[in-house]
């Protein structure tokens, strides 16, 4: 059955430093999103990715966050400078689309520690 | 600002019982609704959804009912199974899905044998 990968699966990082999360997803899906869960907190949506661009962010999705999909199977999330704050685990959902189904289906996550 | 209520943290169900674990919501445009389950150090797996023109859906030993006009909804599973043991959250998005999901705190279900 088809799902959603992530890549690490734990990342351990210095404040201020740059991390690269990386996600695979369902091969057939057009929407793409980023979710996060703090420690002990629900889900949050970060940032949903439709025909190469962003169709949605929270205002979590500051300018430190970037998203892209640099090619037909990789979609990534970059965060330039991290924070002590941005510990969390952070989930890579993706979904088929109009007539292909809407259902999100979420990958392993990555754990990030930043310190 | 919760939009996605889960009220009840935990529950504990014995074994061939049933359970039920409940969600409630504020935000009338919500019309798609879904819940996974979420094992430690996993990604949430879904469950079963529905959308707002249904108030039952059905699938295997899982159940969600929707009832619009109280803003709630439940899922039903029967018979509880250990392996059923797990974070259960209740989802919501507007506009019938492929769009942001509001997520509830979660239900840590323990189904005892």
């Amino acid at each position: 059955e088809p799902e959603v990968t992530q890549t690490p699966s734990h990342q351990v990082t210095q404040m201020g430093q740059e991390v690269i999360l990386r996600c695979v997803p369902i091969s057939n899906h057009l929407y793409f999103y980023w979710y996060r869960q703090i420690l002990g907190q629900k889900v949050e949506f970060l940032v949903s990715f439709y025909n190469n661009e962003i169709s949605e962010k929270s205002e979590i999705f500051d300018d430190q966050f970037s998203v892209e999909r640099p090619d037909g199977s990789n979609f990534t999330l970059k965060i330039r400078s991290t924070k002590l704050e941005d510990s969390a685990m952070y989930f890579c959902a993706s979904s088929g689309g109009a007539g292909r189904g809407q259902t999100q289906y979420f990958g392993p996550g990555t754990r990030l520690l930043v310190l | 600002d919760q939009q996605v209520k889960q009220n009840s943290p935990s529950l504990s169900v014995q074994e061939g019982r049933i359970s039920i674990l409940n969600c409630d919501y504020t935000n009338s445009m919500f019309d798609y609704f879904l819940w996974y389950k979420k094992y430690p150090a996993e990604g949430p797996t879904f469950l079963i959804s529905i959308s707002s023109i249904k108030d039952k859906n059905e699938d295997g030993r899982f159940t969600v009912f929707l009832n619009k006009s109280a803003k709630h909804l439940s899922l039903h599973i029967v018979p509880s199974q250990p392996g059923d043991s797990a974070v259960y959250f209740c989802a919501a998005s507007p506009n019938s899905g492929n769009t942001p999901l509001v997520f509830g705190k979660g239900t840590r279900l323990s189904v005892i044998a």
